[in-house]
Order: C-alpha cells, then sequence, then structure tokens
C-alpha cells in the first residue's frame, strides 16, 4: 500500500493568515493527488484533483502543488469558512489512501 | 445535478447482516466508478472498494475483502455495501463517492451502530 502522511496533524492559525499543509506519499504517484475539506458532522468537499487543479466552485485562495511524493495545500488567507479538516489522498492505483488529516483550528 | 442520496442510519446487532444503499442521479450511472469510504468515529477515512455499473467489475481494499459486498444496479442507478455479519468494530459513517478525478461527489454518510 502506498502510505500518505500529513504534516502537521493540528494547526492553529488566524483569520488572513497563510497555511501551508503537507502531504508525502511512500512512493511516486505521479500527480494523483487530491485534497478534501470535512467540516464536523458533514462528508468532505474535493478541493483539488490533481495535485493543483481547483475543483469548480472552489475559492481561489486555496491552491495545490507538487508531484511525485511531496505535495502542498496552501490557503492564501485564512477565512472563518475554512476551519476545517483537511485530508490528502492518492488515487494512482485502484487501492486509494487518505492521509490522516490535518485539523486547522482558530488561534 | 449530481446527488448521491444514502439510506438512512442504521443500529443492529453483533452477527446480524445489512445492505445500505447509494441512490445516484443526476450523471450517467454507467460511466463512473463508484466507491465506498468509511471514516471511524473520530477518525480518518479509508478506502473500501470500489464498483464499475456498466459491468459490475469490482475492486476491494484487501483489509475489507470478504468482509463486505460491493454491488451496483444500473437499472435503478443505485450502489450498495453490504455486510453478511456484523461485528461491533464496523460501527462508522460510511459514504459513498463518485469517482472521477478523485471523489467529485459524496452521499451524505450513513451511519452504522452495531451494539448487542
Amino acid at each position: 500500500d502506498i502510505q500518505m502522511t500529513q504534516s502537521p496533524s493540528t494547526l492553529s492559525a488566524s483569520v488572513g493568515d497563510r497555511v501551508t499543509i503537507s502531504c508525502r506519499a511512500s512512493q511516486s504517484i505521479g500527480i494523483w493527488l487530491a485534497w478534501y475539506q470535512q467540516k464536523p458532522g458533514k462528508a468532505p468537499k474535493l478541493l483539488v484533483y490533481k495535485a493543483s487543479n481547483l475543483e469548480s466552485g472552489v475559492p481561489s485562495r486555496f491552491s495545490g502543488s507538487g508531484s511525485g511524493t511531496e505535495f502542498t495545500l496552501t490557503i492564501s488567507s485564512l477565512q472563518p469558512d475554512d476551519f476545517a479538516t483537511y485530508f490528502c489522498q492518492q488515487y494512482d492505483t485502484f487501492l486509494w489512501t487518505f492521509g490522516q488529516g490535518t485539523n486547522v483550528e482558530i488561534k | 445535478e449530481v446527488q448521491l442520496v444514502q439510506s438512512g442510519a442504521e443500529v443492529k446487532k453483533p452477527g446480524e447482516s445489512l445492505k445500505i444503499s447509494c441512490k445516484t442521479s443526476g450523471y450517467t450511472f454507467s460511466k463512473n466508478w463508484i466507491g465506498w469510504v468509511r471514516q471511524l468515529p473520530g477518525r480518518g477515512l479509508e478506502y473500501m472498494g470500489i464498483v464499475f455499473p456498466r459491468d459490475s467489475d469490482t475492486r476491494y481494499n484487501p483489509s475489507f475483502q470478504g468482509r463486505v459486498t460491493i454491488s451496483a444496479d444500473k437499472t435503478v442507478t443505485t450502489a450498495y455495501l453490504q455486510w453478511d455479519t456484523l461485528k461491533a468494530s464496523d460501527t462508522a459513517m460510511y459514504y459513498c463517492v463518485r469517482l472521477s478525478d478523485g471523489a467529485d461527489y459524496w452521499g451524505q454518510g450513513t451511519l452504522v451502530t452495531v451494539s448487542s
């Protein structure tokens, strides 16, 4: 299985901050990486696919980058609606795997 | 509008069987893989398996192989997740997802509680 490791597990930030979440794959996955946002009691929502493509309707303050084994999700200016848990996920093979999640909380 | 609407919450006893559903609409059901994802209480996401409705080709995460059955019925554009023998450790939220690049649409989730 391809292991996905996110860091940090928890991130404390303020509105307006630039936030970066990292995701590392245990082997190369090309650009086959997605990022999701999940709020309490809700299903996850797709933010980014193919490492850097923004899903339709997602605010432009979100961006994704990386390839191979190292990936990053950046929120350029954190908004109140962005406090949530974020997951990366590889889909290079049918055996998808998710990162353990990063909880973005209010500082 | 693409929608995935899951069946309601279930409370079952260990040893019982269960089949939950995911009714889709708003797109051509046969053209996309449908997957199931488990989320244990307060935990992360686990991929269980996927099914291609056109030919019912099914792929399982080895961690779930033999414990669950994933299927799809084109006539009613619905995917299913089934257990023959539930355990307390199956208590979780289960999501169906449509596969495109990543999982672009998610059902609202079905909470399954297994308790004696």
